[in-house]
Order: structure tokens, then C-alpha cells, then sequence
């Protein structure tokens, strides 16, 4: 398998731009998570998808954040307006149980807003 | 709601060192202990578990961890770093549907 798969790894934009991340989960796992890190606030989760359904998405920051899960194998998280805020290294992961196997991650998106 | 609690915030030692960090979860019953690792401008990658059974676990890259259930204690320990093992190190707890970190550890190997 090749595991969760994210795109860009590295996005530049400017303030203001749309931002559209992607993830592809492995395949079979039935939750996917958003993670957002950064140094001052370490790993911080913005929402949570059950088979294809945003159960949990406490964790958006605000109104410009935005994530779908149109099927089982692919999720987007998208800002807009973006922000240089926004700056940090978003992660999807993906698991098949949580509680007997973790999590997988995908390598990341690093997101720069000039 | 489980939670665990990493008290190093950032570890320096020199190769060859043993290396032990604390884990610490927040109530008993049955538990399940993960422990991640995310090496510089890389993602986080699972380095063991605990589910039951053999208190001990092995892992990945001849790490570690021992879960002492009296102590509500889940520590990862290497008998001898690499420079290689510079990375932050996360402990984490399954919590309703979702995986608990702790704050991570910096580890720091000069060579």
C-alpha cells in the first residue's frame, strides 16, 4: 500500500488566495482526521470523518476552513481566504480502528501564506 | 476523557547514551499506549504499541517502552541513541474516536 498520500508537500500563496489541500487515505480505513501543527500549538485537530461523514469539526479554526469527503478514497481541506496564520504543516491521517492500530499519516502539507 | 502527560520537554544527550521518556496516562482500566516519532520536516510514524500482555514492547529502531499499570506509566527507552534518533518523540492514548497526544519530547543526539 502506499499509504496516505498528500498533496502539494509544499504550497506558497498569497493572503487572501484559496488554498485547496488533498489527501487519498489507505485504503480501506474507514476514518479520516486533519491535523494542523505548528510550533506555538503543536498538533491541533480540525475535524474528523467516519465513512465518508464529518462527525467531529470543532477544530476549524473559522469560517474559512472547509473540508469534504466526496468518497471513501479522497478528502480536501480548503481555506479561503487564506491567511498568513494559516502558515503551518497540515497532515491527514487515516485508520482502519484507532483504538488497535493508531493512526497512519500522510507526509504533509506545508503551507506558506505571504 | 484519557489524556497522557510527556514531562521532558526537550532531551540532550550524546550517541551512545541511553535514553528514557516519560508517559504518563491519566486513568486506569484497559488501555492501549501508542508511541510516535516525527524525525525533521517529516510526518509522524508509529514506533510501538501496548495493547496487553508482555508489559514490554518492542519497537522499531531498537526502541522500547515499558507500561507499569501501578504507575500509570508508559516510558520509551533506548539503550544506546544514534545521532540518527534526533526527532520529537509523541505519546499517545486512544480517546473516544480519536487518538490523544501528549505535548512530544525533542530529542536532541550530538554526535
Amino acid at each position: 500500500d502506499a499509504g496516505v498520500i498528500q498533496s502539494p508537500r509544499h504550497e506558497v500563496t498569497e493572503m487572501g488566495q484559496e488554498v485547496t489541500l488533498r489527501c487519498k487515505p489507505i485504503s480501506g480505513h474507514n476514518s479520516l482526521f486533519w491535523y494542523r501543527q505548528t510550533m506555538m500549538r503543536g498538533l491541533e485537530l480540525l475535524i474528523y470523518f467516519n465513512n465518508n461523514v464529518p462527525i467531529d469539526d470543532s477544530g476549524m479554526p473559522e469560517d474559512r476552513f472547509s473540508a469534504k469527503m466526496p468518497n471513501a478514497s479522497f478528502s480536501t481541506l480548503k481555506i479561503q481566504p487564506s491567511e498568513p496564520r494559516d502558515s503551518a504543516v497540515y497532515f491527514c491521517a487515516s485508520s482502519l480502528s484507532v483504538a488497535n492500530y493508531g493512526y497512519t499519516f500522510g507526509s504533509g502539507t506545508r503551507l506558506t501564506v505571504v | 476523557a484519557q489524556s497522557v502527560s510527556q514531562h521532558n520537554h526537550h532531551v540532550i544527550l550524546s550517541e551512545a547514551a541511553s535514553l528514557e521518556l516519560g508517559c504518563n496516562y491519566s486513568y486506569g482500566g484497559t488501555v492501549n499506549l501508542f508511541w510516535y516519532v516525527q524525525y525533521p520536516g517529516q510526518h509522524l510514524q508509529l514506533l510501538l504499541k501496548y495493547f496487553s500482555g508482555d508489559p514490554l514492547v518492542k519497537g522499531i529502531k531498537g526502541f522500547e517502552a515499558e507500561f507499569i499499570k501501578s504507575k500509570f506509566s508508559f516510558n520509551l527507552r533506548k539503550p544506546s541513541v544514534q545521532w540518527s534518533d534526533t526527532a520529537e518523540y509523541f505519546c499517545a492514548v486512544p480517546n473516544d474516536y480519536k487518538l490523544s497526544f501528549g505535548a512530544g519530547t525533542t530529542v536532541t543526539v550530538r554526535a
